[in-house]
């Protein structure tokens, strides 16, 4: 199967600017989804981009893909504390049923 | 979007027991799909249940294992059967809505 790699951890601090990355294999994704995961509960849909698009904003969230390179990345702008989370982007394949293939997260936290 | 419940939120089984996971979901959907995640990790695709059909299971999953039903269109089940410690995991369901996919809460599972 394809791969989707992520780095596992990210400290930031309160107010500034989080930038999580994500690389991915599979040239043929038809879209790329962030999902936030805090503690104990289920996967939150934050936003997702076409690919043919290069960038997405939406409030405090900016999407950048670069598909030449095949990496997304998701800027969180003025960081908070409820940021804390794990963050998974993951890509949608082209197979019948549009499998999603999940990174393994990396885990943000937002210090005072 | 999606609102997703999951029935039961956690639970704690002995081994050698199934349990059945409910999925309901507050509009009509077609393609539904039941997701592990172990402690610690990222998700893996268990089975895509679109109503009508029969489960598809993904690589390392198996109908005997993990029983889906999918009476219609705003309902699913997946049961684990005959559990084991290993199959100690969050359990969860997710449904496409055109673009976006949504994630249930997720269902807890300790196998003793």
């Amino acid at each position: 199967g394809e791969d989707v790699e992520q780095s596992l951890f990210l400290s930031v601090r309160e107010g500034d600017s989080s930038v999580i990355n994500c690389t991915y294999t599979d040239s043929s994704s038809t879209y790329l989804y962030w999902y936030k995961q805090e503690p104990g509960a289920g996967l939150q849909l934050l936003t997702y981009i076409f690919s043919n698009m290069d960038m997405k904003q939406d409030q405090r969230l900016t999407v950048l893909l670069n598909k030449k390179d095949k990496h997304l990345s998701l800027r969180i702008a003025d960081t908070q504390t409820g940021d804390s989370a794990i963050y998974f982007c993951a890509e949608r394949g082209t197979d019948s049923w549009g499998k999603l293939q999940f990174g393994a997260g990396t885990q943000v936290v937002v210090t005072p | 979007s999606a609102v997703i419940s999951q029935k039961p939120s956690r639970d704690i089984c002995q081994r050698g027991t199934s349990l059945t996971i409910q999925c309901q979901v507050d509009s009509q959907v077609t393609m539904m799909f039941w997701y592990r995640q172990q402690p610690g990790q990222s998700l893996t695709l268990i089975a895509t249940a679109n109503q009508g059909s029969e489960a598809t299971y993904e690589s390392g999953f198996v109908i005997d294992k993990f029983p889906i039903s999918r009476p219609n269109l705003t309902f699913s089940t997946l049961t684990v059967s005959n559990m084991s410690p290993e199959d100690s995991s969050i359990y969860l369901c997710s449904v496409r809505k055109v673009n976006e996919q949504f994630f249930g809460p997720g269902t807890r599972l300790t196998v003793l």
